[in-house]
């Protein structure tokens, strides 16, 4: 089982709507996660990070069940660049020498079309 | 200022080169990481350091790999007698500190093409 799993892609959406992404995790000792979005050929950015208590940054909300070890990322009125691939992540608790490295699903490639 | 920068953007050896990777992190960012993204893999950690040292190598895929950082800033990933499996693009990223909450801060990579 992959330490991250992500939906399944490519999702294609008309602008203006609402899509949704899932993850899971399996590291119950995982404390901190985030959504990365990478364009074509370019390198991963943070898109945001994931607090117990949900977070919202205007069109993006994200989500975390720490008991199903579950989070979410909905985007409200797509607009054609949000088209991208989106990556839950994982960062490894720091112990065992880890230091905090990112643990990537295989990303979601989300294509909004006009 | 000035993000994370990497050379060379593109790279193509013949297999059995040796090849070097450099990463110039953020100023004054201690913790430095070095991924991979391959072609149906995703991305996957290699390699890090803090400071010069580098207590997390599980990510290595063989002994083939090593990486060095000194004066706690540029790092340099070599790969010897390059494998056509080793075509990859090599992501570096640093963070202020290894604590939980920082950000990645992610550099452009290197293409490594292996013919």
């Amino acid at each position: 089982r992959k330490e991250v799993e992500q939906d399944p892609g490519p999702f294609n959406v008309p602008e203006g709507a609402t899509v949704a992404f899932n993850c899971t995790y399996s590291n119950s000792a995982s404390q901190s996660f985030f959504w990365y979005r990478q364009d074509c050929r370019k390198e991963p950015k943070l898109l945001m990070s994931v607090y117990s208590s949900g977070n919202e940054d205007g069109r993006f909300t994200a989500q975390l069940n720490r008991a199903s070890q579950y989070i979410s990322l909905l985007i409200r009125d797509s607009k054609l660049s949000d088209s991208a691939t989106y990556l839950c992540v994982v960062k490894a608790p720091l112990r065992d020498n880890q230091g905090g490295k990112l643990i990537f699903g295989q990303g979601t490639e989300l294509s909004v079309k006009p | 200022g000035a993000g994370v920068s990497q050379s060379p953007s593109n790279k193509v050896t013949e297999k059995g080169k040796d090849v070097e990777l450099r990463c110039d992190p953020i100023s004054g960012h201690t913790a430095l990481y070095w991924y991979r993204q391959s072609l149906g893999q995703g991305l996957e950690f290699l390699i890090y350091f803090q400071g010069n040292s580098a207590p997390d190598k599980s990510g290595l895929p063989s002994d083939r790999f090593s990486a060095e950082r000194t004066g706690g800033s540029v790092s340099t990933l070599t790969i010897q007698r390059t494998q056509q499996e080793d075509s990859a693009v090599y992501l570096c990223a640093s963070s202020p500190t290894v604590n939980s909450y920082n950000e990645q801060f992610f550099g452009p990579g290197t293409r490594l093409t292996v013919l």
